[in-house]
């Protein structure tokens, strides 16, 4: 059984510019959400897919933006970078079927810096 | 507005004694409570969960606690060892909702 695995580990964009995070869920997981990670803080929630659809967002504007392929894996989408935007990027999968009860299994984290 | 809140940004515990890591959260609807451990460089690794229908959970050295009525929960670690010195989060949600609220976490050291 594979893990939640992330890519690219660390990138560095500059103000301006697009990325796009990537997210392998762990085998079997229909759900999976992105959190923000700020220095010294906790994770907030960006948002879910459940069966391919959005399904819940946290605080967060239009121009982060995401998809969850038919395999249960999902990309996230940030453009228009701020310098805000530098923080860990965690993804999480679970077997909740888009509810949050059930634990959460984060990857390894996407360190974006934006300069 | 944080709607969890750890209180405490570091602890330290000598190795054998009990670590005790305190969370109180605001929203009265929270209904399912995590913990997580956080090493560097590493994603949060799930330790022991709890929903309100309880007041104590135990997985082997890790004992949650919840106090409904004043909206605390607390992480009991008997014994300590230094393999424990990590970020600790506690994050609740509603049952039926789709997102965790995390508190910013405390750093414990357990000292050999």
């Amino acid at each position: 059984e594979t893990g939640v695995t992330q890519s690219p580990t660390h990138l560095i964009k500059t103000r301006g510019q697009q990325v796009t995070l990537r997210c392998s869920s762990q085998s079997g997981h229909n759900t999976v959400s992105w959190y923000q990670q700020a220095l010294g803080q906790g994770p907030q929630f960006i948002f879910q897919y459940y069966r391919e659809e959005e399904n819940g967002r946290g605080n967060f504007p239009p121009r982060f933006s995401g998809l969850q392929f038919p395999n249960y894996s999902s990309e996230l989408n940030v453009n228009a970078l701020e310098l805000d935007d530098s923080a860990l990027y965690l993804c999480a999968s679970s077997l909740a079927g888009g509810r949050a009860g059930g634990e959460l299994f984060f990857g390894e984290g996407s360190r974006l810096t934006v300069l | 507005d944080q709607q969890v809140k750890q209180n405490s940004p570091s602890l330290s515990v000598q190795e054998g004694r009990i670590s005790i890591l305190n969370c109180d959260y605001t929203n009265s609807m929270f209904d399912y409570f995590l913990w997580y451990k956080k090493y560097p460089a590493e994603g949060p690794t799930f330790l022991i969960s709890i929903s309100s229908i309880k007041d104590k959970n135990e997985d082997g050295r890790f004992t949650v606690f919840l106090n409904k009525s004043a909206k605390h929960l607390s992480l009991h670690i008997v014994p300590s060892q230094p393999g424990d010195s990590a970020v600790y989060f506690c994050a609740a949600s509603e049952w039926t909702g789709n997102q965790f609220y995390f508190g910013t976490g405390t750093s414990l050291t357990v000292i050999p």
